[in-house]
């Protein structure tokens, strides 16, 4: 079945350092992948995500590149602040078709900025 | 426009009892799914509804849980009668669907922090 790793946290780090979490999956076929963040005290909210292979999904300057070669959903940016302090998760969900896009997920990765 | 809610926000019940988790999803979305977080584990899907009817069960964990979506609009999740491994955080989601075969969004609730002692 289809699976989601995440590098496990926790991550801290100071403001302006770079930031990468790896993510890498298990499907067949050419899965949709996604990043979701969860803020303190509210919902998980979808970060970015791709589609096919070699895309890249891009939002607040948070980027991920699917990669098909190395099954892989990597999350980076450049410099973090103190706001993305939140708990982020790598997901996947089956390939186009039909309507159920049930979503498999990584464990999660607690990132903390210190100012 | 109203995000999707859940209700209640944190449930503390003993085993053996019953509890009934609801979640209202955004208006027009066909599309609902539950996930359950165990503590230090993986978000996991439950089941997913279009419209009323469920799509996909796989995912409920025994016969003590039962979700209901009447009418289409909101959806309820009782697990009766609950156990301990039933402790965590439920989450609801919604999403629309427009026939294009695309994976749309999937808007989440806050969760349900679920006890049972």
């Amino acid at each position: 079945g289809n699976s989601v790793t995440q590098m496990e946290g926790p991550v801290t780090l100071s403001e302006e350092a770079f930031l990468t979490i790896n993510c890498t999956y298990t499907a067949t076929g050419y899965p949709s992948l996604f990043w979701y963040v969860q803020y303190p005290g509210e919902g998980l909210q979808l970060l970015l995500k791709a589609t096919k292979a070699d895309d890249k999904g891009s939002n607040k300057g948070f980027e991920a590149t699917y990669r098909k070669e190395t099954t892989s959903f990597h999350l980076e940016k450049g410099s973090v602040q103190v706001s993305d302090s939140a708990v982020y998760f790598c997901a996947l969900s089956k390939e186009r078709g039909g309507s159920n896009y049930k979503l498999t997920f990584g464990k999660g990765t607690l990132l903390t900025v210190n100012p | 426009e109203a995000g999707v809610t859940q209700f209640p926000s944190h449930s503390v019940i003993e085993k053996g009892q019953t509890v009934t988790l609801r979640c209202d999803p955004i208006s027009g979305h066909d599309n609902l799914y539950w996930y359950r977080r165990v503590m230090g584990k993986e978000i996991k899907f439950l089941l997913h509804f279009v419209k009323e009817s469920k799509q996909d069960e796989s995912g409920m964990p025994n016969n003590r849980f039962l979700a209901e979506r009447t009418g289409g609009t909101y959806s309820t999740l009782k697990v009766q009668p609950a156990e301990l491994e039933d402790s965590g955080v439920y989450f609801c989601a919604s999403s629309q669907d427009l026939g294009t075969g695309e994976p749309y969004e999937q808007y989440f609730g806050p969760g349900t922090r679920l006890t049972v002692t």
